[in-house]
């Protein structure tokens, strides 16, 4: 059984550059989370892919957009990137939406914006 | 919306000891999801242990057990027999049952003294 993947490991950008962040889900997972995680925080939610269509959005704006694929690996696009936007990109994948449902994660994009 | 809060940044625990972990939410939804994960070092996030806010008996899985109160809205996780391993950032986390975002809180980093 794979777990889930990330790419890449470490990333560095430039201020009002755009940026793809990839993620395989694990093996039988439908559904994939992304999450921003700056230093010191918790995880805070972007968004949610189930079955290729978003089925939720945490407080950020549209510059954050997102992908999900027949074979249910996702993308993470942030267009115009900020300073802020410097963190650690969580992926998370799980069976199914919401419920009980463990949701497996990935070891993380670091992303540094310069 | 939902809030999670932990407010305890540090903790630390002698080997073989016992230490709690404190976890309190806010939310106006009936049906939901708690979980308490952990994110050692190495930083790929692990489900410890889940609680479903309909049963009324606390979860267990070996030395981790949590102590669910639905009218207090608390759910603290208890480790017993602490281990060397057992040093990580622990999160506490609320999912509702249809929604497909979860909301983490800010963590408790656990030190463990050998």
């Amino acid at each position: 059984e794979t777990g889930v993947t990330q790419s890449p490991t470490h990333l560095i950008k430039t201020r009002g550059q755009q940026v793809t962040l990839r993620c395989s889900s694990q093996s039988g997972h439908n559904t994939v989370s992304w999450y921003q995680q700056a230093l010191g925080q918790g995880p805070q939610f972007i968004f949610q892919y189930y079955r290729e269509e978003e089925n939720g959005r945490g407080n950020f704006p549209p510059r954050f957009s997102g992908l999900q694929f027949p074979n249910y690996s996702s993308e993470l696009n942030v267009n115009a990137l900020e300073l802020d936007d410097s963190a650690l990109y969580l992926c998370a994948s799980s069976l199914a939406a919401g419920g009980p449902y463990e949701q497996y994660f990935g070891p993380g994009t670091r992303l540094t914006v310069t | 919306a939902q809030t999670v809060t932990q407010s305890q940044p540090e903790m630390s625990v002698q080997e073989a000891e016992t230490v709690t972990l404190s976890c309190t939410y806010d939310t106006s939804e009936s049906d939901y999801y708690l979980f308490w994960y952990k994110q050692p070092p190495s930083r790929q996030m692990i489900l410890v242990i889940r609680q479903e806010a309909y049963k009324q008996q606390n979860a267990t899985e070996n030395r981790f057990s949590v102590n669910f109160q639905k009218a207090a809205k608390s759910f603290s996780l208890k480790i017993s027999d602490s281990q060397l391993g057992d040093a990580a950032m622990y999160f506490c986390a609320y999912i509702n049952t249809n929604a497909g975002k979860s909301t983490f809180g800010d963590g408790t980093t656990l030190t463990v003294k050998p």
